[in-house]
């Protein structure tokens, strides 16, 4: 199985909402990462986890709190969002934080209104 | 901030040509990988290269890699139809684990 799965394809959220990004791996790979990507630009990341421990931590807002329940989960958890926060969030996962051959799910498409 | 910019930022050419995309680079890396992006979905990683390699195949992919340069190209040989898609070069840095991606090149292929 070498698919990296995030639930869900969209989501839209009110300012004041509180909501969850999941995604999942079973590739056994031992890093995964955050990516927040807007219309026509590159994926910014946001997050790097290596054996379940916050890797890095690219200066994101408190806003974003990621989690990492055990290796195979990644969750992004989303509280009192601006709309410019709104953007395609793909998450991605790699053998180890070296980052070579990262495999990317679908993403998530947030629309914060 | 961005460690890899591209060009051209949009590129158009007729099914069966070429199609070749130049990246460039500011620090140190360990390697340089190329990935392509279908419609704002999620990234698919084509190839990896080293900092001690010069060029890498893979299918009709040709990435090269000049260090002194800081740049590497993408080439794409016998486009088709189903090449359109947005490609991303990403550098890692040496004494980092952070992978970063250029502005990217938008690919259309026309049949």
């Amino acid at each position: 199985d070498t698919e990296v799965t995030q639930t869900p394809k969209h989501l839209v959220m009110g300012m004041t909402n509180k909501k969850s990004l999941k995604c999942e791996q079973h590739m056994g790979h031992r890093a995964m990462y955050w990516y927040k990507q807007k219309a026509k630009k590159p994926p910014e990341l946001m997050f790097v986890y290596s054996y379940e421990k916050l890797s890095i931590n690219e200066s994101v807002p408190s806003r974003f709190s990621p989690e990492c329940p055990n290796s195979s989960l990644l969750n992004l958890h989303l509280h009192a969002l601006q709309p410019e926060d709104s953007a395609l969030y793909l998450c991605a996962s790699s053998q180890d934080r070296r980052g070579e051959g990262q495999y990317f799910g679908p993403g998530t498409r947030l629309t914060v209104t | 901030s961005q460690q890899g910019e591209e060009d051209p930022q949009a590129l158009s050419i007729q099914e069966g040509e070429n199609a070749t995309m130049n990246c460039s680079y500011k620090t140190s890396i360990n390697n340089l990988q190329w990935y392509r992006q279908n419609s704002g979905r999620g990234l698919v990683h084509l190839i990896l290269i080293r900092s001690n390699e010069r060029e890498k195949h893979s299918g009709r992919l040709r990435v090269t890699l000049d260090t002194s340069k800081k740049s590497s190209s993408l080439l794409i040989t016998a486009s088709r139809a189903a090449d359109t898609a947005s490609y991303f070069c990403a550098t890692d840095h040496t004494g980092g684990f952070k992978t970063i991606f250029g502005a990217g090149t938008r690919l259309f292929v026309k049949a």
